[in-house]
Formats: C-alpha cells, structure tokens, sequence
C-alpha cells in the first residue's frame, strides 16, 4: 500500500509570494491533517479535512488555508509569505478523524519550505 | 491546558542502555498516547500508543509507561542502539477525533558507541 505522498518536497520561494502544497493520503483513508514543523517548536497543527469539510483548525493566521477534494486529496495555501513560514510542513491522513486506535496517523515526508 | 510537555530535549546515551523520554499533559481528557518516531529527512512514524486504561504497553525494545495519576507517560527504550537515533515526539488527543493531536516539542535521541 502506498503512503502518503507530498509535492514538492522542496520549495524556495520569496517574502509576499504564495505557495500551495499538495498531499495525497493512503488509499481508503479520509482525513488529511496538516502541521508545520520548526526547530524547537515541534509539530504545530494546522487544519484537519475529513470528507470535503475542515473540522479542525489551529492557531494560525488567515493567509494559511486548506482544502480537501472528493478523492481527498488535499493542498494547502499560504498567501503573502513571511521569513517565519520557512518550515517543514507534514501533512498526516488516517480513515477517520485523527486519533485512537484504528484513525492512527500516518505521515509523509514533508514539503520543505525556505521564505527568502 | 492543551499543552503537552516533553523532555529532556536532547538526549545522549551509550549502545545498550536505556533511553527515557518523559512527557506530561494537562487535559484529563485525552485517552489517546501516542509516540512517533522521526529519522532527519523523512516525515513522523507512529512508533507506539496507549490508553489509560493500561498501566504500560511493550512492543520489542519500546515500552511505554503510564501514571494517569500524575497525569505523565514515557518511553523507555531499552538495549539502544545507533539505529535508534533519531527524535521522538509524544502526543496526547481524544479518541473519536473531535480535537487534534497535540504533541511535544521532541526529543533528539543521539545512541553512541
């Protein structure tokens, strides 16, 4: 069985560009969760799609969005970039809302983000 | 009271000992505990979980211990190895999904020769 898959895993971009990050979950799974990863502030969830509709959303600006489509293949959106978004951004999918034996989390490998 | 606190932050331990991480929460809600396990270059992998319902989980080296008194739970890995170095994150949520993940802030694993 594949895993999740994440495009690109590399990005470089500028300070008031936009981006958008793709992920594919395994097959059969339905909820997409995404986190960014810095150094000393571990995973910082973002957002959690199961089935078309965001259910869960963390502490994040606006300029982060997300969206999750039929096959729930989900991307990810950050508008007008800043240094601080540099990062690696996970994203997680699990056959139903994250959490508890059965909707365990499986990861990808990541997109890593540089804001120049 | 959604945070999760891990330590100790950078870890150092000689092949064939015993590698402790130790994580603490807040929420008596959460009834979910698991432990992934993150090689550089590549994304999280679930290592082991709990629920508070049992006192300890052993799979191979890797135990996982529980207090829900203290409201704390480890990781004990046993017999390390270089193979092992890597950083480990723990995390707490609520099964049924209605409220994310929270993890630690991680433990960077070093096992020496």
């Amino acid at each position: 069985k594949a895993g999740v898959t994440q495009t690109p895993r590399y990005l470089i971009k500028t300070r008031g560009q936009q981006v958008t990050l793709s992920c594919s979950p395994i097959s059969g799974h339905r909820s997409v969760s995404w986190y960014q990863q810095t150094p000393g502030q571990g995973l910082q969830f973002l957002f959690e799609y199961f089935s078309e509709t965001q259910r869960n959303k963390g502490n994040f600006p606006g300029r982060f969005s997300g969206r999750q489509f039929s096959n729930s293949r989900s991307e990810m959106n950050v508008s007008t970039l800043e240094l601080g978004d540099s990062a690696l951004y996970l994203c997680a999918s699990s056959r139903g809302l994250a959490g508890g034996t059965g909707n365990e989390q499986f990861f990808g490998p990541g997109t890593r983000l540089t804001v120049l | 009271q959604q945070q999760v606190k891990q330590s100790p932050q950078s870890l150092i331990v000689q092949k064939g000992g015993i590698s402790i991480i130790n994580c603490a929460y807040e929420n008596t809600a959460f009834d979910y505990f698991p432990w992934y396990q993150q090689f550089p270059g590549k994304g999280p992998a679930l290592l082991i979980a709990i629920r508070p319902d049992v006192s300890e989980k052993k799979e191979g080296r890797f135990t996982i211990s529980f207090n829900k008194s203290a409201k704390q739970f480890s990781l004990h890995i046993m017999d390390s190895q270089p193979g092992d170095s890597a950083t480990y994150f723990c995390a707490a949520g609520v099964r049924g999904g209605n409220t994310p993940l929270v993890f630690g802030k991680g433990t960077r694993l070093s096992v020496i020769a």
